[in-house]
């Protein structure tokens, strides 16, 4: 079987920098995914690693480390907008599999 | 180009009623899955489909039943309705081969009485 844990909450300030921590025990691993979802919102797709290192899209990075089964995605420069839940998953061509989310509340 | 699109996007049923979901993708995505979302455990998944024709089940399958078709479409059928499927319901698609990026639909709420 297949279980992601990640933290169920987590608050920032605006303009800081946040990391969000996964970890995962898979029978096999086929990458990491994750995805923002506001509230009343689809899942959105925001990166994936499939190797090893930080993969970088503006504001946004995710890290890999498949010999320690963990991974994290790190926002910066925090704006209002960045509250939402964030959900990271593994799986690639299989159905992926989501951890249950973390609930990112940005303050002033 | 309309992406995942749902239908309906509200239904509210009571216990033993029926109702059929329909997910369309215009995106010619091979693959195809249903999850449902509930506060604090995250989506998990119903069915899901690797192509038109075939389906398979997925983490949470009972109660529910699915089609494909047409590639374009999967539908998720709800027999008879409980308490316990109260949910939101999102259909998602993705290529065959993809680096873990699915295409999720608006979602369906879905209340049973």
């Amino acid at each position: 079987g297949q279980s992601l844990e990640q933290p169920s909450e987590v608050t920032a300030v605006e303009g800081a920098i946040v990391q969000i921590n996964c970890t995962y025990q898979t029978s096999g691993f086929y990458g990491l995914s994750w995805y923002q979802q506001h509230d009343g919102g689809a899942p959105t797709f925001l990166s994936y690693n499939g190797l090893d290192g930080l993969e970088e899209t503006g504001r946004f990075s995710s890290f890999l480390s498949r010999s320690d089964s963990y991974g994290y995605l790190l926002l910066q420069e925090l704006q209002m907008k960045d509250s939402a839940s964030y959900f990271c998953a593994v799986g690639r061509n299989t159905p992926l599999v989501f951890g249950k989310g973390t609930r990112l509340s940005v303050i002033a | 180009n309309a992406g995942v699109t749902q239908t309906p996007k509200f239904r509210v049923l009571k216990t033993g009623q029926s109702m059929t979901l329909l997910c369309a993708q215009d995106m010619n995505h091979e693959y195809m899955y249903w999850y449902r979302q509930d506060p604090g455990m995250g989506l998990r998944l119903i069915h899901y489909s690797v192509g038109e024709g075939t389906t398979a089940k997925g983490e949470v399958p009972d109660g529910y039943n699915v089609s494909r078709l047409k590639k374009q479409n999967f539908l998720l059928g709800l027999e008879s309705a409980a308490p316990s499927q109260t949910s939101v319901y999102f259909c998602a698609s993705r290529i065959e081969y993809s680096t873990g990026e699915q295409y999720f639909g608006p979602g369906t709420r879905l209340t049973v009485t």
